[in-house]
């Protein structure tokens, strides 16, 4: 069965601040996508990243990198200096590859930035 | 820009209403879902449609059903409210690998938050 497990529920950090989130995840497929979505105060979903499962490489965007390792089943999230405007709800999610398949969500992470 | 459309932000119905909840996208995908966001459990997905008149169960389906009779609407019904439905209510739409030139993410709509009395 596929699980994604998010442990922190909610973080508050100072603005300027690293800060990390960490998701870990289950499943037996030996190929899978890792995503990470942004839900800001508004409600709406936002796709932040997308990893496959044979890409263990390092990404940087801007402020934002993510850290994925197989050996742990772990695929961290971490905002460099952040700001206010990263104030969200950030969740992990698993799929298989394929138009018919689902994506499984992590409970989220509840993150403040505070000025 | 992919627009995901809700038809209400906010939704009160009274336990044993028949509840519909709208959800229309613009581009043309042919995956559709509905999850339900409750705090500390995350989205769970109640129902998600391929295409057209096709549809399948997730992992909470009971208590709802959907309709989808054209490719940009999916309807998700309530039979008869509980109060255990409260929620906030989220559909999302995809393109389909290989035509998905965005990396197979879903779009989210803003999402309906329900209360039933």
């Amino acid at each position: 069965a596929q699980k994604v497990t998010q442990a922190q529920t909610e973080i508050s950090v100072v603005e300027k601040e690293d800060v990390t989130l960490d998701c870990v995840y289950e499943t037996r497929d030996t190929t899978y996508y890792l995503f990470w979505y942004k839900q800001p105060p508004s409600g709406e979903l936002v796709f932040l990243i997308r990893r496959n499962s044979f890409d263990e490489q390092n990404e940087i965007s801007g402020r934002y990198s993510w850290n994925f390792q197989k050996s742990t089943s772990s695929f961290n999230f971490t905002i460099t200096a952040s700001q206010v405007v990263d104030s969200a709800v950030y969740f992990c999610a698993l799929s298989k590859p394929g138009g018919y398949n689902k994506l499984i969500f992590g409970a989220g992470t509840r993150l403040a930035v505070h000025p | 820009d992919v627009k995901v459309t809700q038809s209400s932000r906010y939704l009160v119905k009274r336990t044993g209403e028949k509840v519909f909840l709208e959800c229309v996208q613009d581009m043309d995908h042919e995956n559709m879902f509905w999850y339900r966001q409750d705090p500390g459990l995350g989205l769970r997905l109640i129902y998600f449609s391929y295409d057209v008149k096709m549809k399948e169960k997730g992992d909470i389906p009971e208590g709802y059903s959907v309709s989808r009779e054209k490719k940009e609407r999916f309807s998700l019904i309530l039979e008869s409210a509980s109060t255990n439905q409260t929620s906030m209510y989220l559909c999302a739409s995809r393109q389909v690998a290989p035509r998905d030139t965005t990396n197979e993410k879903l779009f989210f709509g803003s999402g309906t938050q329900l209360s039933v009395l």
